[in-house]
C-alpha cells in the first residue's frame, strides 16, 4: 500500500491567490482528516469526513476555507483568497472504523506558504 | 474538553541512553486510547506506540515503552539505547472511544535531540 498521498509537497503563493491542496486516502478507509500544524497552534483539526460526508467542520477557521470529498479516494482542501497567516503544514490523515484504537495513517503533509 | 499536555518543549540524551518523555491528559471519558507519535526532520508523523486505557499493562514495542498512570491521567514515553535517529519531535495524541470516533488531540510536542 501506499499510504496516504497528499500534493503537493510544498506551495508557494502570493496572497490572494487560490490554493489546492489534494489528498489520496488509504484504500479501504472510510475516515479522512485534514489537520494544520503552525508552530503556535500544534497540530490542529480542520476538518473529518466519515464515508466522503463531512461529520465535524467545526476547526475550519474561516469561510476562506473549504474541503470536499467527492469519493473515496480523493479529497481537497481550497483556501480562497489565502493570506500569509494560513502559512503552515497541512496534512491529511485516514483511518479505518477502528482506527480510534489504532492510530491514524499520515501523508507527508504539504508545506504551505503564502507571501 | 479534551486537552494533552506535554511539558517538556526539547530534551537532550546522549546516544544509547534512556530518555522520558511526559504527557499529561484530562478527560472525563472512560473509554479512550493514546498514541505517541514521532515526526523526524522529513515531517513524517509516524505511529511509535499506543495504549488502551482499558488495559492496565504498559505498552511496549522495541525499545520503546510507556508508563501509562489512569488516575493520574498521565502517559510517559520511555526510549531506552536512544539512537541518533530517533531525534525528532515527538507528539502524545488522544482519542475517545465509543459512539462516533472523535477528533485524534495532540499535545505541543516535545523536540528531542539525540547526541553522539
Amino acid at each position: 500500500d501506499a499510504g496516504v498521498i497528499q500534493s503537493p509537497r510544498h506551495e508557494v503563493t502570493e496572497m490572494g491567490q487560490e490554493v489546492t491542496l489534494r489528498c489520496k486516502p488509504i484504500s479501504g478507509h472510510d475516515y479522512l482528516f485534514w489537520y494544520r500544524q503552525t508552530m503556535m497552534r500544534g497540530l490542529e483539526l480542520l476538518i473529518y469526513f466519515n464515508n466522503n460526508v463531512p461529520i465535524d467542520d467545526s476547526g475550519m477557521p474561516e469561510d476562506r476555507f473549504s474541503a470536499k470529498m467527492p469519493n473515496a479516494s480523493f479529497s481537497t482542501l481550497k483556501i480562497q483568497p489565502s493570506e500569509p497567516r494560513d502559512s503552515a503544514v497541512y496534512f491529511c490523515a485516514s483511518s479505518s472504523m477502528g482506527g480510534a484504537r489504532i492510530g491514524y495513517t499520515f501523508g507527508s503533509g504539504t508545506r504551505l506558504t503564502v507571501v | 474538553a479534551q486537552t494533552v499536555t506535554q511539558s517538556q518543549p526539547e530534551m537532550s540524551v546522549q546516544e544509547a541512553e534512556t530518555v522520558t518523555l511526559s504527557c499529561t491528559y484530562d478527560t472525563s471519558e472512560s473509554n479512550y486510547y493514546l498514541f505517541w507519535y514521532k515526526q523526524p526532520p522529513s515531517r513524517q508523523m509516524i505511529l511509535v506506540i499506543r495504549q488502551e486505557a482499558y488495559k492496565q499493562q504498559n505498552a511496549t514495542e522495541n525499545r520503546f515503552s510507556v508508563n501509562f498512570q489512569k488516575a493520574a491521567k498521565s502517559f510517559s514515553l520511555k526510549i531506552s539505547d536512544s539512537q541518533l535517529g530517533d531525534t525528532a519531535m515527538y507528539f502524545c495524541a488522544f482519542i475517545r472511544y465509543g459512539g462516533s470516533q472523535g477528533n485524534l488531540i495532540f499535545g505541543k510536542g516535545t523536540k528531542l535531540s539525540v547526541k553522539p
